[in-house]
């Protein structure tokens, strides 16, 4: 199975701030990677496919980079409503995988 | 409006059985495959099936994977996961979300059904 890994696994950070997220595959994966969102008490939200496109109506202060094991997901500047639990997903291969989790918390 | 609602989640013994629905609205439903996925209470998301649009094809999490059988009626717009011989450990919010590009998911996901594993 590939392991998916996040850091950090939190961080704290103001309104404005410009905020990059790290996730990292345990193999190559190509730009199989996933980018989703989650408040506290609702279902996660889809964020960004295929490592850099965005799901349609995601705002364009999201951005996603990467391919092969190593990949990004920034916040151009964070907002009230961003501050969430964001994860990384793994579609490459069966199982499926996501990462750990990185909560984003008010500085 | 694209709407996934999942129902069926209840408090159920270890060892038993529980049928988990998901009921799609708003697209043409046997055009995507279907996911589920679970969250256990304070945890990280885990990824458990995923069907293709017809059926044909489907897949599992090891952790269910003997366990768990994923089905779909496209002329319902309903997903289904049958769960058997259910462990503590299968305690968790089970979500249902639309498949995109190859295995991705696209979204949207549903509000979740809670399923409790106790005696």
């Amino acid at each position: 199975d590939i392991q998916m890994t996040q850091s950090p696994s939190s961080l704290s950070a103001s309104v404005g701030d410009r905020v990059t997220i790290t996730c990292r595959a345990s193999q190559g994966i190509s730009n199989y990677l996933a980018w989703f969102q989650q408040k506290p008490g609702k279902a996660p939200k889809s964020l960004i496919y295929a490592a850099s496109s965005l799901q349609s109506g995601v705002p364009s202060k999201f951005s996603g980079s990467g391919s092969g094991t190593d990949f990004t997901l920034t916040i151009s500047s964070l907002q009230p409503e961003d501050f969430a639990t964001y994860y990384c997903q793994q579609y490459n291969s069966y199982p499926l995988t996501f990462g750990p989790g990185t909560k984003v918390d008010i500085k | 409006e694209v709407q996934l609602v999942e129902s069926g989640g209840v408090v159920v013994q270890p060892g038993g059985s529980l049928r988990l629905s998901c009921a799609a609205s708003g697209f043409t439903f046997d055009d995507y495959a279907m996911h589920w996925v679970r969250q256990a209470p304070g945890k990280g998301l885990e990824w458990v099936s995923l069907i293709s649009w017809d059926g044909g094809s489907t897949y599992y999490a090891d952790s269910v994977k003997g366990r768990f059988t994923i089905s779909r009626d496209n002329s319902k717009n309903s997903l289904y996961l049958q769960m058997n011989s259910l462990r503590a450990e299968d305690t968790a919010l089970y979500y249902c979300a639309k498949g995109g590009a190859a295995a991705g998911i696209s979204g949207p996901w549903g509000q979740g059904t809670l399923v409790t594993v106790s005696s």
